[in-house]
């Protein structure tokens, strides 16, 4: 069974501009997480989809948004960008929305601000 | 707000010791704490603790939780320069967020 993928791996933009990032989860799996990982803060959970509703979002600013398709496919998009959101953006998909279910991550999107 | 505490932050030891890395957690309704193992890659699952007190286990690597104390162990026995990565430990409450503690970065020398 293919694992989570990510598209594109590595990004390069400049500050202002937008970005939108692919995750495809594991077949079968229906809820899709997004991450940020920095140096300095860690992981930090971004938002939560499943069946297409976002269920979950954290403590980011509503530059970053996001979506789920049909076929559980999710995309996250950045606006407005800023030299503080350089970092590997992980997606993490689950079978079912619960907390007794392992997340499996992406290799993950490194997006580099200038 | 929830959080996740590891410790140390980094180790370094000899191939062949044994390594102790620490989680301590402030879940709201926790359900579970998962370990993951991250090299220069995706964080790739190590183990899900839900059951205070059992002790699961996976080859040289074993984890426990302990409810009473909120915290929970990852114990790497006979260690070996494969093993040398970034431990992170995350809980989750009645929802499925993640939140994730900074990572523990274990190096191991030959």
């Amino acid at each position: 069974k293919a694992g989570v993928t990510q598209t594109p791996r590595y990004l390069i933009k400049t500050r202002g501009q937008q970005v939108t990032l692919s995750c495809s989860p594991i077949s079968g799996h229906r809820s899709v997480s997004w991450y940020q990982q920095t140096p300095g803060q860690g992981l930090q959970f971004l938002f939560e989809y499943f069946s297409e509703t976002q269920r979950n979002k954290g403590n980011f600013p509503g530059r970053f948004s996001g979506r789920q398709f049909s076929n559980s496919r999710s995309e996250m998009n950045v606006s407005t960008l800023e030299l503080g959101d350089s970092a590997l953006y992980l997606c993490a998909s689950s079978v079912e929305r619960s907390s007794y279910n392992e997340q499996f991550f992406g290799p993950g999107t490194r997006l580099t601000v200038l | 707000e929830d959080k996740v505490v590891q410790s140390p932050l980094s180790l370094v030891v000899h191939e062949g010791d044994t390594v102790t890395l620490n989680c301590s957690y402030e879940v709201t309704n926790f359900r579970s704490l998962l370990w993951y193992k991250q090299e220069k890659k995706a964080p790739t699952f190590l183990f899900m603790l839900t059951s205070s007190g059992i002790e699961k286990k996976s080859g040289r690597l074993s984890s426990i939780l302990d409810k009473k104390e909120l915290s929970s162990i990852l114990n790497i026995t006979a260690t070996q320069t494969g093993d040398s990565a970034i431990y992170l430990c995350a809980g989750t409450g009645a929802n499925s967020k993640l939140t994730f503690g900074k990572g523990i970065t274990l190096s191991v020398r030959p």
